[in-house]
């Protein structure tokens, strides 16, 4: 029950930007984008959420359309240790107080030399 | 510095055999939570405790059970494990939170094999 939509795979070159973008058509008003990496064989790294503004931070920045259907993780110059998959997530609301984060399938980002 | 520890990290088993994969956190963190990842798949959520609240996916096999004795320790059983649960386990926390952002730290994973 992901709620997200992302390209199966992207290549860029190193030292380029990386542009990854995620499709989040049915957020709710209240809800946050959430972006996380996992490089092969390691546990899910966190890189940035945002709700409204545009962010970033020392790993990447995050550009969330004004009607907020869709946002772009961008990684300013990428590295070979930046090949990974890359998630993007929407809270889902499970009950009560709780929500939980569903994985998609993620965009397997290639960096190339 | 504070982490989510994951035990053993790679853990054989046979058919049937059961195994328990456990959890720590140094972060203080309310929630824990238990994701499956088999091969070339997406973590999938098993269950989640919020504090001691357990919260199980409807979809999660009886099979796997899940204890937390305190804040920091978390603990997957796997009762009977068959060929298909073969697959990366990994355990996350989070702060709790109501509406608003809450952010997932995840440990390395226990990699499962049965044999």
């Amino acid at each position: 029950d992901a709620k997200t939509t992302q390209p199966p795979s992207m290549d860029c070159a190193e030292g380029r930007a990386a542009n990854l973008p995620c499709n989040h058509s049915t957020i709710s008003g209240n809800e946050y984008v959430y972006w996380y990496r996992q490089i092969h064989s390691q546990g899910p790294q966190y890189i940035i959420h945002g709700l409204k503004n545009n962010e970033t931070n020392e790993m990447a920045s995050l550009i969330i359309t004004e009607d907020r259907k869709s946002s772009t993780l961008i990684l300013p110059h990428a590295t070979l240790r930046d090949t990974a998959v890359y998630y993007c997530i929407v809270r889902v609301f499970s009950g009560g107080s709780n929500y939980k984060l569903t994985f998609g399938k993620g965009t397997l980002l290639t960096v190339n030399p | 510095d504070a982490m989510v520890i994951q035990n053993p990290r790679y853990q054989v088993t046979q058919f049937g055999k059961p195994v328990t994969l456990s959890c720590s956190q140094t972060l203080n963190h309310n929630v824990m939570y238990w994701y499956q990842q088999k091969s070339s798949q997406a973590p999938k959520l098993l269950f989640h405790y919020y504090d001691k609240d357990f919260n199980n996916e409807a979809d999660t096999p009886d099979n796997f059970q899940s204890r937390r004795p305190n804040t920091s320790f978390c603990f997957l059983d796997i009762r009977s494990p068959g060929l298909g649960d073969a697959a990366m386990y990994l355990c996350a926390t989070s702060v709790k939170t109501g509406v608003g952002a809450n952010v997932l730290t995840f440990g390395a994973g226990s990699r499962l094999t049965v044999l």
